[in-house]
């Protein structure tokens, strides 16, 4: 059964410090890992990653994935408030048809002035 | 980029009423539509998976009679709740794969209530 797990569950920080969240998988015919933001509504895209150790960099956020050890990792420096969300990483396998995402639980990120 | 909406944003309805939710994609062609169910504080469970022209194949747990899932056209996917009860009471998001590319393009959710 593909599985996607996430840890922390949830983490509250103060504003100005660095943050790791976490995210294994077990899919089957893997083809990449996505990272989401979610707010108050739908979740918006943050990064795809399909390649193992190529870091992706937007801003103060970067991800990396490990193919080999099965997980990928989302960083946050020097957090703001407005880091606040809960975030979603994603794991899609191959189907005939396209992809599929199967979800992790999610982390609750909270960033306190 | 490719845009995805739901029709409504939100709905109040009554027990035992049915609802239909709309999921669009409006620029782009989807031959696969997703539906997911999110409680508060939970993530995204994916409910049913909507095929263009055939029957909707539903994740184990769902009953398929209660969520009646409709995608008649490239663009176009429908979930109804039939016969609602408080505990259908969730935030409901749609997907839609794009026919092109593969990717996969998320509406802005629609939160239904059931009193």
């Amino acid at each position: 059964e593909d599985k996607v797990v996430q840890s922390p569950l949830s983490l509250v920080v103060h504003e100005g410090d660095t943050v790791t969240l976490n995210c294994s998988y077990e899919v089957t015919n893997f083809r990449s890992l996505l990272w989401y933001k979610q707010e108050k509504k739908a979740p918006t895209f943050l990064f795809m990653l399909t390649s193992s150790g190529i870091e992706k960099k937007s801003g103060r956020l970067s991800s990396i994935l490990d193919k080999k050890e099965l997980f990928s990792i989302l960083n946050i420096t020097a957090t703001q408030t407005g880091d606040s969300a809960i975030y979603l990483c994603a794991a899609t396998f191959r189907e005939t048809s396209g992809s599929r995402l199967t979800f992790g639980e999610g982390t609750q990120l909270t960033v306190n002035p | 980029g490719a845009v995805v909406s739901q029709h409504p944003s939100w709905v109040i309805c009554k027990s035992g009423t049915s609802v239909k939710i709309e999921c669009r994609s409006l620029d782009f062609q989807a031959t696969t539509m997703f539906w997911y169910r999110q409680f508060p504080k939970q993530s995204l469970m994916l409910m049913a998976t909507s095929n263009e022209g055939s029957k909707a194949t539903y994740e184990q747990g769902v009953e398929k009679d209660k969520f009646l899932i409709n995608h008649a056209s490239l663009t176009l996917s429908t979930l109804t709740v039939t016969s609602a009860h408080p505990e259908d009471s969730s935030f409901y998001i749609c997907s839609a794969r794009e026919l092109r590319s593969g990717e996969q393009y998320f509406g802005p959710g629609t939160r239904l209530t059931v009193t």
